[in-house]
């Protein structure tokens, strides 16, 4: 069965902190994926990945980064947490085109 | 630029009742369609994923039907449970420059009442 992986479902951490955010899908699946998600704005992408060491951003990716070592581990990193950046974060992973998309449990991240 | 819209954005049902939801989208220009289903504070189960040359697609309860041309998607759910209660999200996988990325619809929350 499809397995992507989160790896905190709570987090709380403080203002300035540096922070880690990791995920990891057993599928051999190219493409993996960031979004937050928050009331009234629903899901929006942060940054994705189509091959281990490449990434794109999405639409919201100011003062976040990504990093792809491997191909099963998508790792997002909040570099200076601030406030606005207190979210439900979710992970995906993706194979092919014609193939769905499947998420992780999710982390609820806090910054205090 | 592709958007998403489901209608309506809450539903309330009683139990057995057959109900459907709604979903479209302004660019016809798609890959394939995906329905998935989120419980409170968890992630998206994906429930069906329709290829843009497929017009439906059915699994056990759950019927999701695409009208690409006219940029609409429903999904069937037949004879409701309290256990069918979550929000429900419609996303579209576009064909053109942003192929990689999906965009989603802000869902339906259904309550399917006891």
């Amino acid at each position: 069965d499809v397995k992507v992986t989160q790896s905190s479902r709570y987090l709380v951490k403080r203002t300035g902190e540096k922070v880690f955010l990791e995920c990891v899908q057993d599928m051999d699946h190219e493409n993996m994926f960031w979004y937050r998600q928050d009331p009234g704005l629903g899901l929006r992408l942060i940054y994705f990945s189509y091959d281990v060491k490449m990434k794109e951003k999405g639409d919201i990716p100011e003062g976040y980064s990504v990093s792809r070592e491997k191909k099963e581990r998508f790792s997002l990193i909040l570099e200076s947490a601030s406030t606005n950046q207190t979210s439900m974060y979710l992970c995906a992973s993706r194979g092919g085109l014609n193939q769905p998309q499947h998420f992780g449990d999710g982390t609820r991240l806090s910054i205090l | 630029k592709q958007e998403v819209t489901q209608i309506p954005a809450a539903l309330s049902v009683p139990e057995g009742e057959n109900l459907v939801l709604n979903c479209s989208f302004t660019d016809s220009a798609i890959y394939n369609l995906q329905w998935f289903r989120q419980d409170p504070g968890k992630g998206l189960t994906s429930l069906l994923l329709i290829q843009s040359s497929q017009r439906e697609q059915t699994s056990g309860r759950l019927n999701a039907s695409l009208d690409k041309s006219s940029g609409r998607s429903t999904l069937y759910i037949a004879a409701s449970q309290p256990g069918d209660s979550a929000t429900y999200l419609c996303a579209v996988l576009g064909s053109g420059g942003s192929n990689y990325k999906l965009t989603f619809g802000k869902g339906t929350l259904l309550t399917v009442n006891p």
